[in-house]
């Protein structure tokens, strides 16, 4: 049974540019969240998602910031115009049920890098 | 706002020797806790959890966490450390918002532990 999954696992782009980051949530699994994690910081919270509904995004950058879990395919968070500040690390995670924090099961993380 | 926080950046052991790993959390009411570890090039992968009952807490790979409620903390311990242990720790708290519960991270402690 594999795993949450996310790729690319390291991404480079130069700023102005578009980051796309993909997440395939557990076999079973219908909720999705992603966390950032800034240099020498803990992951925070960024946006909630279940199939085609945004349900939190209270943690998402007003702007240039999207994220989408649509009906079939992986979740992306979708980051326009990069910045250097948006070099972080993306983590994923599923659950099956919603309001049980303790079943999110984490992706590797994607590394990106913005120039 | 809720709000966690890990006492110690960077750890280093040598193999056999005691762990604790400081955390300690703002929140009133009631929380959830957890200790989660991500190895080199992994993924995060939950260690422990508490939400009533005996606050002490057995985690896997021999790993404990006490959670004592008048100091607001959840400190992890090991008896005796492995080179295998090397990883980053984080610990976090479940924020019940909306309807669901939503994990606030520490920002997380580097453990390397030398032969």
């Amino acid at each position: 049974n594999a795993g949450v999954m996310q790729n690319p696992r390291h991404l480079v782009r130069r700023r102005g540019q578009e980051a796309r980051l993909r997440c395939s949530p557990m076999k079973g699994h219908s909720h999705v969240y992603w966390y950032r994690q800034l240099p020498e910081e803990g992951l925070k919270f960024m946006v909630y998602l279940q199939k085609e509904n945004i349900i939190d995004e209270s943690g998402m950058p007003k702007e240039r910031f999207s994220a989408e879990f649509p009906k079939e395919g992986p979740s992306i968070l979708r980051i326009q115009q990069v910045v250097r500040g948006d070099s972080a690390a993306y983590f994923c995670a599923s659950s099956p049920r919603q309001g049980d924090a303790d079943t999110q099961y984490f992706g590797p993380g994607t590394r990106l890098t913005v120039l | 706002a809720q709000s966690v926080s890990q006492h110690n950046h960077h750890v280093i052991l040598s193999e056999a020797a005691s762990l604790e790993l400081g955390c300690n959390y703002s929140y009133g009411g009631t929380v959830n806790l957890f200790w989660y570890v991500q190895y080199p090039g992994q993924h995060l992968q939950l260690l422990l959890k508490y939400f009533s009952g005996d606050p002490l807490v057995k985690g896997i790979k021999g790993f404990e966490a006490e959670f004592i409620k008048s100091k607001f903390s959840f400190n992890l311990r090991k008896p005796s450390v492995q080179w295998s242990d090397t990883a980053e720790y984080f610990c976090a708290v479940t924020s019940f918002s909306g309807g669901y519960n939503k994990l606030i991270f520490g920002a997380g402690t580097r453990l390397a532990v030398h032969p």
